[in-house]
């Protein structure tokens, strides 16, 4: 079963805006991962956040966790065509493997 | 360092043929994975291996799929018989397990895309 899903599932915004998209999961968690998918491409390791954390910036990358809700969001600042692919929330429940949500398509347009 | 090889990076094969998809991980990385990933049903994580042993292969979907991991740095995903709803791309993905607190990160291959016709 999916323990991330991703809101929204399609999201189109004009470069130069803001792009956020949430995650939701069930279980508790090691850690929290966003990778980011280009059309015909494998996964890309964004970034991390532990549980113990409430938020990490990395770039343009700005990721919150809240454990009380199981939630955490993906700000992509000023965003580029070149950011245009999916996005996939990934929680570790320190088993070894990661669960992966069903993704956030996003579209940037010049 | 050249990532995680897959390779054939597209099949086409008829029903009921046997078909062997292979990778090799990154070096020094100890766990392997292999997701299929379709758009009705998203990535699925297949099969996890540690350490060349194979720790969760719950998301086999039936005795048609086996994988093998017989080294470090090695690892064949077959199907036999296929079948067209087997039709996916697959990808195969290597991370190195440390210690707590666990920071795995995986690093994903290109994908085979696979078609059974």
């Amino acid at each position: 079963s999916q323990q991330g899903e991703e809101d929204p599932q399609a999201l189109s915004i004009q470069e130069g805006e803001n792009a956020t998209m949430n995650c939701s999961y069930k279980t508790s968690i090691n850690n929290l991962q966003w990778y980011r998918q280009n059309s015909g491409r494998g996964l890309v390791h964004l970034i991390l956040i532990r549980s113990n954390e409430r938020e990490k910036h990395s770039g343009r990358l700005r990721v919150t966790l809240d454990t009380s809700k199981k939630s955490s969001s993906l700000l992509i600042t000023a965003s580029r065509a070149a950011d245009t692919a999916s996005y996939f929330c990934a929680t570790d429940g320190g088993t070894g493997k990661l669960i992966f949500g069903q993704g956030t398509t996003l579209q940037v347009k010049p | 360092d050249a990532g995680v090889i897959q390779s054939p990076r597209h099949e086409v094969t008829e029903m009921g043929q046997e078909v062997t998809l292979r990778c090799k991980p990154i070096s020094g990385h100890n766990s392997l994975f292999w997701y299929r990933q379709t758009m009705m049903r998203g990535l699925e994580l297949l099969i996890y291996f540690n350490n060349n042993v194979p720790i969760d292969d719950s998301g086999m979907p039936e005795d048609r799929f086996s994988a093998k991991m017989p080294n470090a740095s090695f690892s064949t995903l077959k199907i036999q018989p296929s079948e067209p709803r087997d039709s996916a791309v697959y990808f195969c993905a290597s991370s190195f397990r440390g210690y707590r607190p666990y920071t795995d990160t995986q690093y994903f291959g290109p994908g085979t895309r696979l078609t059974v016709l």
